[in-house]
């Protein structure tokens, strides 16, 4: 099925600094969600952006729906050692695939105390 | 219990044997999904129930039987599988509501860690 394209695939980053990451599609979605998931656990769902241009936070992560409607990056600032993990990015188009999610290959973080 | 939760977390299992997976869900949402997420690959979607419909069926073999009795509770029947199935088996949930065009995100469970040896 269709994939999205999430760079980078890994990031070993040392604590306190920021980090950011991207997914760009070939396709426009109308949703654009960010999840986070721990060794051993299901995703968890950190932000969700339903507007092209929309820029929300969430703590010391932000992410933005780009205006394209094709991308969506997130940033986190200050980091520290419990935001090791892999983070995915999934975008939907409601009106055609309903809640139906399509998935980036995923961003494996380190951070290094 | 709120949200998603998956029973067992781990099973192993032989090649003949048969098992079941559970899922339930807490929020009142209308539609489950199955997904199978190995390493180095990203999740990949097997079954989707709407309203307790199947709906989706991702050329998911045969060994694989979802079973979904109301709205609240999802399993995934396994028989005679294989090696390669090994893998994190994640269900979700979430609430379609296509006229309203946002959340309708999916909340997923912990998992449950599948060896087939």
């Amino acid at each position: 099925g269709q994939q999205l394209n999430q760079s980078p695939q890994s990031m070993f980053i040392q604590e306190g600094e920021d980090v950011s990451m991207n997914c760009t599609s070939s396709s426009i979605f109308n949703t654009w969600l960010w999840y986070k998931q721990d060794p051993g656990e299901g995703p968890v769902l950190l932000i969700a952006l339903y507007k092209a241009g929309e820029l929300t936070s969430n703590g010391r992560l932000t992410a933005q729906f780009g205006i394209t409607r094709k991308d969506s990056f997130l940033n986190i600032s200050a980091s520290i050692p419990s935001d090791v993990g892999i983070y995915f990015c999934a975008g939907q188009l409601v009106e055609t695939s309903g809640s139906r999610l399509t998935f980036g290959e995923g961003t494996q973080l380190t951070v290094n105390p | 219990e709120t949200g998603v939760t998956q029973t067992p977390r781990h099973l192993v299992m032989g090649m003949t044997n048969k098992k079941s997976l559970k899922c339930e869900q807490h929020l009142g949402h209308n539609a489950m999904y199955w997904y199978k997420q190995s390493a180095k690959k990203p999740l990949e979607l097997m079954f989707v129930y709407s309203l307790e419909e199947r709906v989706e069926n991702n050329s998911v073999p045969s060994r694989f039987s979802p079973e979904c009795p109301n709205s609240s509770h999802l399993f995934l029947h396994l028989h005679t599988l294989q090696p390669e199935d090994s893998a994190l088996y994640l269900c979700a949930s979430s609430q379609e509501n296509l006229l309203a065009g946002r959340d309708n995100e999916q909340f997923f469970g912990p998992g449950t860690r599948l060896t087939v040896l």
